[in-house]
């Protein structure tokens, strides 16, 4: 079975702090998202990188950078936090599609963040 | 516009009952495909099933399958005989594009429907 990590389910931390969330697959997937989940709003693509050191951006961006210097690892960097950043954050990985449309995509458990 | 809509916030079925839930999508691509993921309270995120675009035929999974109508861009979850342990969110999502491109990997997602199993 495919195992995404994600390195904590609960996360306070204050304002104008920098924040990490870690994410790690096992079962050597190229693709690597990253979503924030508010209520109403359904899942929010932030970043996704398909391959190491490579990322693009999704939906939502801002106030939010990403690392993946090895396959397996998809980092969330907030440079600043702020109280709007209060979210659920998860993680998914996939591999390439190339001609597999049915490839979907797999998550982590999930981080629910808290800014003060 | 919305390219996922789940029309039906909340939903509350009777144990055993058969339950639909809407997804409505707008693309214009030829070539896409789709899937409903399960989000119980636990918020793990767990694949229930997929429709391509060129797919004949309806998808089914077990008790879950897809009513899936091109024309009308609709593709609706159905699970048969609902359990207690259905109770969950359900998103609905899409993928756009052929699969040979990068980029195409990422799925858009609905709000979601929030299904309630009652005893």
């Amino acid at each position: 079975d495919v195992k995404v990590t994600q390195s904590s389910r609960y996360l306070v931390k204050r304002t104008g702090e920098k924040v990490f969330l870690e994410c790690v697959q096992d079962m050597d997937h190229e693709n690597m998202f990253w979503y924030r989940q508010d209520p109403g709003l359904g899942l929010r693509l932030i970043y996704f990188s398909y391959d190491v050191k490579m990322k693009e951006k999704g939906d939502i961006p801002e106030g939010y950078s990403v690392s993946r210097e090895k396959k397996e690892r998809f980092s969330l960097i907030l440079e600043s936090a702020s109280t709007n950043q209060t979210s659920m954050y998860l993680c998914a990985s996939s591999p390439d599609i190339l001609g597999r449309g049915n490839q979907p995509q797999h998550f982590g458990d999930g981080t629910r963040l808290s800014i003060l | 516009a919305q390219k996922i809509t789940q029309t039906q916030p909340g939903m509350f079925v009777q144990e055993k009952e058969a339950v639909t839930l809407d997804c409505t999508y707008d693309t214009s691509d030829q070539s896409y495909g789709l899937f409903w993921y399960k989000q119980p309270s636990s918020g793990e995120m767990i694949f229930l099933i997929y429709q391509g675009s060129y797919d004949e035929q309806n998808a089914t999974e077990g008790r879950y399958s897809l009513n899936f109508q091109k024309a009308r861009k609709s593709a609706n979850l159905v699970i048969s005989a609902s359990q207690l342990g259905d109770s969950a969110m359900y998103f609905c999502a899409m993928r756009e594009g052929p699969g040979t491109n990068f980029g195409n990997e990422k799925l858009t997602f609905g709000t979601g429907t929030r299904l309630t199993i009652i005893p």
